[in-house]
């Protein structure tokens, strides 16, 4: 079975550049995450969906960055403009909120570079 | 996000030698309290967790050590291997980890054969 699929794996921009990252969830699951990876700060939670409505984005650093999830198989994380400050590794996570063990499944990250 | 911290930031451990990893949490709502692995280039993948319920849960090598008192839980890897280095990440959520997980910053283990 498809684990969760991120694309791009690899973006380098310029800044002020508009980035969008795509996340394609394991067929089932109804909940969404979306992290960030620094070596600064470790993995943070942006935000995350239930059945394709986000919940809590209080983790998503400022107006420049949205999220959205337009139905259970594909979400994106859209950064306008993109700053030299948001290079990161950005993974994208799903679930199936319900089950016991509230296990995370991580795809393979997109790792972002703004110059 | 309530914060949770890990120790050490980076171990260096012999092969067949005992890992051990530990994390604090403060928030008293949490329930779950995972461990997640990551390899160069993927995601984290979970590798052992344990409820509250329980102050230990071992998985073959992997054990978990948990002290609700003290807010305080641990990793040992036991009969560590090469293909045991990694970084390990502790976590917790309350809920179960419905609403996602806070993270410690990992621990860079690497097991010199």
């Amino acid at each position: 079975d498809a684990g969760v699929i991120q694309s791009p794996r690899h973006e380098v921009t310029e800044m002020g550049q508009e980035v969008t990252l795509r996340c394609k969830p394991i067929s089932g699951h109804n909940s969404l995450f979306w992290y960030r990876q620094t070596m600064m700060r470790g993995l943070e939670l942006l935000i995350y969906f239930n059945n394709n409505v986000p919940i809590d984005d209080s983790g998503m650093p400022e107006d420049r960055f949205s999220a959205k999830m337009p139905n259970a198989s594909f979400s994106t994380l859209k950064i306008q403009p993109s700053e030299p400050r948001d290079s990161a590794v950005y993974f994208c996570a799903s679930s199936h909120r319900g089950f016991d063990t509230g296990e995370l499944f991580f795809g393979e990250g997109s790792r972002l570079t703004v110059l | 996000q309530q914060q949770v911290k890990q120790s050490p930031q980076s171990l260096i451990v012999q092969k067949g030698g005992i890992s051990i990893i530990n994390c604090a949490y403060e928030n008293t709502a949490f329930d779950y309290f995972p461990w997640y692995q990551q390899f160069p280039g993927k995601g984290p993948a979970l590798l052992i967790a344990i409820r509250p319920d329980v102050s230990e849960k071992k998985e073959g090598r992997f054990t978990i050590s948990f002290n609700k008192s003290a807010k305080q839980f641990s990793l040992h890897i036991m009969d560590s291997q090469p293909g045991d280095s990694a970084t390990y990440f502790c976590a917790a959520s309350p809920g179960g980890g419905a609403d996602g997980l806070t993270f410690g910053k990992g621990t860079h283990l690497i097991i010199q054969p």
